[in-house]
């Protein structure tokens, strides 16, 4: 069945360090892939999403583009503030139908 | 902003009772999901819901639990005797046709004690 993998967490970084956050997925068609963040004590943001291959999703600084041929959609930022300390979701959906999660990759920054 | 809001925020109860978690969906979306997240780990899918039925359920959503949709906004996650591992954050969330994106509640913790 369709499944996604992200890297283990948790991730810490300093301020503006880069950041990356990997995912692979599985899929037996051609999903929707997603990024989800939760932040503590709350519910699960939609952060950005693609629909096909080659797109880039992207928000507040935010970056992923959907690869076919590695079955990626990693998770980037430049820049990372200690406002992005959270927990960070990767996951797809086939034909606009459930989604499936990764583990999900806690990110802590330091100032 | 439209959102997706969940009552209660947090729900304890004793072992072998009944609860209900409550969920507004936004107005104009018209398919439903429970999710839920035990503490720790991975977000699992629960149920979905479209046009007043079940389109699809995950293996945990076994005969104790059901859903519905009893008015027009509201949609219910009813657990009939709960066990100790239902403990968990449910979330409901909501879709709107045409797109590929769901919007989340911000959860009902339920702790079963």
């Amino acid at each position: 069945g369709d499944s996604v993998t992200q890297m283990e967490g948790p991730v810490t970084l300093s301020e503006e360090a880069f950041l990356t956050i990997n995912c692979t997925y599985t899929a037996t068609g051609y999903p929707s892939l997603f990024w989800y963040v939760q932040y503590p004590g709350e519910g699960l943001q939609l952060l950005l999403k693609a629909t096909k291959a080659d797109d880039k999703g992207s928000n507040k600084g935010f970056e992923a583009t959907y690869r076919k041929e590695t079955t990626s959609f990693h998770l980037e930022k430049g820049s990372v503030q200690v406002s992005d300390s959270a927990v960070y979701f990767c996951a797809l959906s086939e034909g606009a139908d459930k989604l499936i999660f990764g583990t999900g990759t806690r990110l802590q920054v330091f100032p | 902003e439209p959102e997706v809001t969940q009552t209660p925020s947090h729900q304890v109860t004793q072992m072998g009772q009944e609860v209900i978690l409550r969920c507004v969906p936004i107005s104009n979306h018209l398919y439903f999901y429970w999710y839920r997240q035990i503490l720790g780990q991975k977000v699992e899918f629960l149920v979905s819901f479209y046009n007043n039925e079940i389109s699809e359920k995950s293996e945990i959503f076994d005969d104790q639990f059901s859903v519905e949709r009893p008015d027009g906004s509201n949609f219910t996650l009813k657990i009939r005797s709960t066990k100790l591992e239902d403990s968990a954050m449910y979330f409901c969330a909501s879709r709107e046709t045409g797109l590929t994106e769901a919007f989340f509640g911000q959860g009902t913790r339920l702790t079963v004690v």
